[in-house]
C-alpha cells in the first residue's frame, strides 16, 4: 500500500535561511505527488503539485523517484511560510489523496 | 463563498448518541472525499465518492461510519454510537477527476467532541 512519511514533526528556521522539508513516499509506481499547507486558522489548501513543476511563493519541490522522496525547498524563509506541511500523494489522477502526518514550520523573526 | 462548505463547524454529543455531518462540494466537482485528522496528525483516508458511487472505504473504518452521497451533489457522514476516540475533526473535500487538475479543495471541518 502507498504511504508517505514526513520525518521531522516541528522545524524551526530562522528568517532569511534556507528551508527543506522532508517527504518520502512508497510506492512502486508512478505517483502524482502534491505539498499541502495550512496556515493558522485557514483550512487545508494545495500548494504545490510535481506535475507543474512550478514554485509557489518560492517553495519548489523535485520528485526523486530513486530516492522516493519530494523535499520541498525555500532558499530563504520567511514569517509568513510559518504553518503545517502535508505531504501527499495520488496513484492516479482517479485514485484516493494519501496523507502524510505532516511538518509544522516555525519561522522565527 | 463558492467552496467547499461544511456543517456543523462544531458538534458536542454524549458517548452512545448517532451524530450526522453535511457536507456540500464545489459544484462541479464529481468526487468527494472524508477525512479525519487527530491533534498532531496529518488527515486520515476515511472514504470518497465518484459522483454518487462510493468508491473505497478505509479499511481501519469502524461499522458504525457510514457515508452517502445520493444524488452526487452534497455527502453526508454518520457515525452511530459515538466513543470518545470517534473525536476529531472530519474534514470533507472535494475535486474534479479525468483532468490534470487533481487538486483536492477542502472545507473548513467539523469538529467533534465525544463527551
Amino acid at each position: 500500500a502507498q504511504r508517505v512519511t514526513q520525518p521531522e514533526k516541528l522545524l524551526s528556521v530562522f528568517k532569511g535561511a534556507p528551508v527543506e522539508l522532508k517527504c518520502n513516499y512508497s510506492y512502486s509506481g508512478s505517483p502524482e505527488l502534491f505539498w499541502y499547507v495550512q496556515y493558522s486558522r485557514q483550512r487545508l489548501q494545495l500548494l504545490l503539485r510535481h506535475i507543474s513543476r512550478e514554485s509557489i511563493k518560492g517553495f519548489t519541490a523535485d520528485l526523486n523517484k530513486g530516492e522516493t522522496s519530494f523535499h520541498l525547498k525555500k532558499p530563504f524563509a520567511q514569517e509568513e511560510d510559518s504553518a503545517m506541511y502535508y505531504c501527499a500523494l495520488t496513484k492516479t489522477s482517479y485514485d484516493k489523496v494519501i496523507f502524510g502526518p505532516g511538518t509544522s514550520l516555525s519561522v522565527i523573526p | 463563498d463558492t467552496g467547499v462548505s461544511q456543517d456543523p463547524r462544531h458538534k458536542i454529543t454524549k458517548r452512545g448518541q448517532n451524530v450526522t455531518f453535511r457536507c456540500d462540494p464545489i459544484s462541479e466537482h464529481n468526487r468527494l472525499y472524508w477525512y479525519r485528522q487527530t491533534l498532531g496528525q496529518g488527515p486520515e483516508f476515511l472514504t470518497y465518492f465518484q459522483n454518487e458511487a462510493q468508491l473505497e472505504k478505509s479499511r481501519l473504518l469502524s461499522d458504525r461510519f457510514s457515508a452517502e452521497r445520493p444524488k452526487g451533489s452534497f455527502s453526508t457522514l454518520e457515525i452511530q454510537r459515538t466513543e470518545q476516540g470517534d473525536s476529531a475533526m472530519y474534514l470533507c473535500a472535494s475535486s474534479l477527476t479525468g483532468s490534470m487538475n487533481t487538486e483536492a479543495f477542502f472545507g473548513q471541518g467539523t469538529r467533534l467532541t465525544v463527551v
